[in-house]
């Protein structure tokens, strides 16, 4: 069975510009979520998918983060504009329902210049 | 606002000897607890975990405890590995929108 798919792996952008993260969850996964991962911290939700709906997005920075999940399947984290704190790992999970253990992806790990 | 904190951010063990991991929360509405491990450039992998009716569960050399009235977790690894050497998240879940809270980890080094 494949595992969360994500990528690109690394991406190093300057602040102000926009970055755009691709993540493709194991197939059958209705659960998709979308966590941030700062140097010395544990993972913090940013947004929870539910099929193609948001179930939870209270700590998503809506004013420079966005986040999609057409049809149900991949999904899209976007950063726009990036500022020098968003420098992280930004991971992805997926699991069959939310009471289900959440599978990780590898992680794409973001550095704000 | 720290929910779910693990104090000691590294640890260092001989192999074979035990190593165990702590793990603090403040929210008494938390039903789920989750232990899961992360190697480098990899994503963290679940491990073992506990529901808050329950004090002990095992799982090989995993035993995770569980006191509710001290709010307060702990992992076993016995014996200790060095392919355990690893960062150790301790995660907590309320109610059924999944949503973990996650503390800050914990370096374990496991020494031949």
């Amino acid at each position: 069975e494949a595992g969360v798919a994500q990528s690109p792996r690394y991406k190093i952008i300057e602040k102000r510009q926009s970055v755009a993260f691709w993540c493709n969850p194991i197939s059958g996964h209705a659960t998709l979520y979308w966590y941030q991962q700062i140097l010395g911290q544990g993972p913090k939700l940013l947004i929870q998918f539910q099929n193609n709906g948001v179930v939870d997005d209270s700590q998503l920075p809506k004013d420079r983060f966005s986040a999609e999940r057409l049809k149900g399947v991949d999904s899209t984290l976007k950063i726009q504009p990036a500022k020098l704190e968003d420098s992280a790992v930004y991971l992805c999970a997926s699991s069959l329902t939310s009471l289900n253990e959440q599978f990780f992806g590898p992680g794409t790990r973001l550095t704000v210049l | 606002d720290q929910q779910v904190k693990q104090n000691s951010p590294s640890l260092s063990v001989q192999e074979g000897r035990i190593s165990i991991l702590n793990c603090d929360y403040t929210n008494s509405m938390f039903d789920y607890f989750l232990w899961y491990k992360k190697y480098p450039a990899e994503g963290p992998t679940f491990l073992i975990s506990i529901s808050s009716i329950k004090d002990k569960n095992e799982d090989g050399r995993f035993t995770v405890f569980l006191n509710k009235s001290a709010k307060h977790l702990s992992l076993h690894i016995v014996p200790s590995q060095p392919g355990d050497s690893a960062v150790y998240f301790c995660a907590a879940r309320s109610g059924n929108t999944g949503k973990l809270i996650f503390g800050q980890g914990t370096t374990l080094q496991v020494k031949p």
